[in-house]
């Protein structure tokens, strides 16, 4: 069974343009987390996603970033303007209910010049 | 809300010892707790997890961690570590019952270095 994936896994952009991080979760899993962590500091929760509905995007920090799950299977995360302190990784992890095991993918590795 | 501490960023230690790695957590209600593992390059992986019942929690790789309620605490341990043992370790939290939504309150994460 293949993990959660993420493309791209690394990722250098200029300040001002856009970025589109996409994740696909493990086929069947509803629940879809978005998390970042930024240089230095911990792993924090952006959103998350149960099916195409958003449940909670409390974390997300501003309106620059979009999030995106259509038809339930795979999320893109966007970012536009991208600004210096967008810069981190973000993961995106996966689950079949809100209680089990979440599964990480590997990261995207933003950085914003 | 939530908050997890990891008290150390860094803990060096010779192979075949043993570790353990603090975390403390504050929440005004029941939280379930987890330790992740990320080795280099990859993504988290779960080690263990406490959603009820016996204190002592067995995960994979040999480690194992104690929920202590009076003391918020989930320190994890393992008896004899190895050289693959080497990666960064995660702490982290969730709301408990109804009010779970699998949001994970995250610990700013330690770095277990094992030397030969």
């Amino acid at each position: 069974e293949a993990g959660v994936t993420q493309f791209p896994s690394h990722s250098v952009i200029e300040k001002g343009q856009t970025v589109t991080l996409r994740c696909d979760p493990i086929s069947g899993h509803d629940n879809l987390y978005w998390y970042r962590r930024v240089m230095g500091k911990e792993i924090k929760f952006l959103l998350h996603f149960v099916k195409e509905s958003k449940q909670d995007e409390s974390g997300m920090p501003n309106n620059r970033f979009l999030a995106e799950r259509t038809g339930g299977t795979y999320s893109t995360l966007k970012v536009q303007p991208a600004e210096l302190e967008d810069s981190g990784v973000y993961f995106c992890a996966s689950s079949f209910r809100r209680v089990e095991t979440q599964y990480f993918g590997p990261g995207t590795r933003l950085l914003v010049l | 809300a939530q908050s997890v501490t990891q008290l150390d960023s860094q803990v060096p230690v010779f192979e075949e010892a043993p570790v353990e790695l603090r975390c403390n957590y504050s929440s005004s209600v029941s939280v379930y707790l987890f330790w992740y593992v990320q080795y280099p390059n990859q993504g988290l992986q779960l080690l263990l997890k406490y959603l009820s019942g016996s204190t002592l929690v067995k995960g994979i790789n040999g480690f194992e961690a104690e929920f202590n309620k009076s003391q918020t605490s989930f320190h994890l341990r393992k008896p004899s570590v190895h050289i693959s043992d080497t990666a960064e370790y995660f702490c982290a939290v969730s709301r408990s019952g109804s009010g779970n939504t699998g949001k994970l309150i995250f610990g700013q994460g330690t770095t277990l270095q094992v030397k030969p």
